[in-house]
């Protein structure tokens, strides 16, 4: 099966600029999840999507922060305006809708957001 | 705050066994110890999770003590492809919790 998949890769804005981050997740995973990893520091959970809902917003840092995620399919993450401490490391990962289940996270391999 | 305290890195030669520790001491009943890696430029990878017996799957064994307050992350036989950051996490459900990853244990491979 693919993975998660991320795009783009890479991402060098200017401080101001507006940036949209999509995550694919595997097919028939209804858990989508965003992370990210600020240079020099822990990885950190953002949000949570359950299919199209919102489940857990608790980690995004502010309301430059916005993530979409409908049809319950692919997810975008937007940063506007985008600010210097925003760079570093922005992951997705999927699982299997969970019931009683411990399904693992599937993580995407990252886009790397560079804000200069 | 991360539930679980790891030595901050280690060292283990190509084909010997790596015994990574976790000390989770505060560990409720029902929450499972997860392993999970991030070998470098890779998003984070799962490798085995746990409640109180012993497990082993195609990657790694996870050995959990008796009374659950610590576990080992045993790679049989390491490779250079496993030099990687790993994270020993505790959660009750994804549904509930928050993956907190912590700043792990880095593994340094060696020929």
């Amino acid at each position: 099966e693919a993975g998660v998949t991320q795009f783009p890769s890479h991402s060098v804005i200017e401080k101001g600029q507006t940036v949209t981050l999509r995550c694919d997740p595997i097919s028939g995973h209804d858990n989508l999840y965003w992370y990210r990893r600020v240079m020099g520091k822990e990885i950190k959970f953002l949000l949570h999507f359950v299919k199209e809902s919102k489940q857990d917003e608790s980690g995004m840092p502010n309301n430059r922060f916005l993530a979409e995620r409908t049809g319950g399919t692919y997810s975008t993450l937007k940063v506007q305006p985008a600010e210097l401490e925003d760079s570093g490391v922005y992951f997705c990962a999927s699982s299997q809708a969970q019931g009683q289940g411990v399904s693992p996270l599937h993580f995407g391999n990252g886009t790397r957001l560079t804000v200069t | 705050d991360a539930k679980t305290t790891q030595p901050t890195s280690m060292d283990c030669a190509e084909g010997r066994a790596a015994n990574l520790p976790c000390n989770h001491s505060t560990i409720s009943g029902n929450e499972y110890v997860y392993w999970y890696r991030q070998i470098h430029s890779q998003g984070p990878q799962y490798i085995i999770h746990g409640l109180k017996n012993n497990e082993t799957n195609e990657m790694a064994s996870l050995i959990i003590t008796e009374d659950r307050k610590s576990s080992t992350l045993i790679l049989p036989h390491a490779t250079l492809r496993d030099t990687a950051v790993y994270y020993c996490i505790v959660l009750l459900s994804y549904n509930t919790d928050k993956l907190i990853f912590g700043t792990g244990t880095r593994l340094q491979v060696f020929p």
